[in-house]
């Protein structure tokens, strides 16, 4: 069955090292895959979208890569801020070029100061 | 640009009642909404997904009857719960879709914390 993975131990990083944060998947072949930032009891906020002819996507201090033959995706945080703690979802469209979205449980990070 | 809110953020009610959330896209018209459901440390689970002015697709082993969706306009979708129980406490996550800057993006609300007691 389809499944995204992502990792549910917290990590804990410290102020202005890089946060790398890892979603895999089994048995998709997405179109694209997401990261979305969510707060505590707040709704998912979208970060980045990459295709899956897109090995690499930057935004400011976000870069997303995407290996489709790994099945992987990772999500760099360089420079990390306090305010960069919060819980990461990876998300995939769950048909093929298709318009759902699934949403991995996400990882919660924590940046120290 | 590209907000969406929902209504409540959160309401508490006593079994067997009903409750309606409403989810609006205030400065686009969102052509699908999507409705989720996330469980305290978990994913957000897609409900159904609702066009304007057409029934809404359940994803398997969510009841059509007991969550209605109405999606009347292109800025408005509710979710109704009916008789609602303990068991139905969630948080529930509306999402709006709608062609923006060159591209189909998800947006979305805020959502709305129900329980049920």
């Amino acid at each position: 069955s389809q499944k995204i993975e992502q990792n549910s131990e917290a990590l804990n990083i410290q102020e202005g090292k890089t946060a790398t944060l890892t979603c895999n998947y089994t048995n998709y072949s997405p179109a694209y895959l997401q990261w979305y930032r969510q707060d505590p009891g707040r709704g998912p906020v979208f970060l980045l979208l990459i295709r899956e002819n897109e090995k690499e996507k930057r935004k400011e201090r976000l870069k997303v890569t995407f290996d489709t033959t790994l099945k992987q995706s990772l999500f760099h945080i360089t420079a990390s801020q306090p305010a960069d703690s919060a819980t990461y979802l990876c998300a995939l469209d769950k048909d093929t070029g298709g318009f759902k979205t699934i949403f991995g449980a996400g990882t919660r990070l924590f940046v120290k100061a | 640009g590209a907000v969406v809110s929902q209504h409540p953020s959160w309401v508490i009610c006593k079994s067997g009642t009903s409750v309606k959330i409403e989810c609006r896209s205030l400065d686009f018209q969102a052509t699908t909404m999507f409705w989720y459901r996330q469980f305290p440390k978990q994913s957000l689970m897609l409900m159904a997904t609702s066009n304007e002015g057409s029934k809404a697709t359940y994803e398997q082993g969510v009841e059509k009857d007991k969550f209605l969706i109405n999606h009347a306009s292109l800025t408005l979708s509710t979710l109704t719960v009916t008789s609602a129980h303990p068991e139905d406490s969630s948080f529930y996550i509306c999402s709006a879709s709608g062609y923006i800057r060159g591209s189909n993006e998800q947006f979305f609300g805020p959502g709305t914390r129900l329980t049920v007691l």
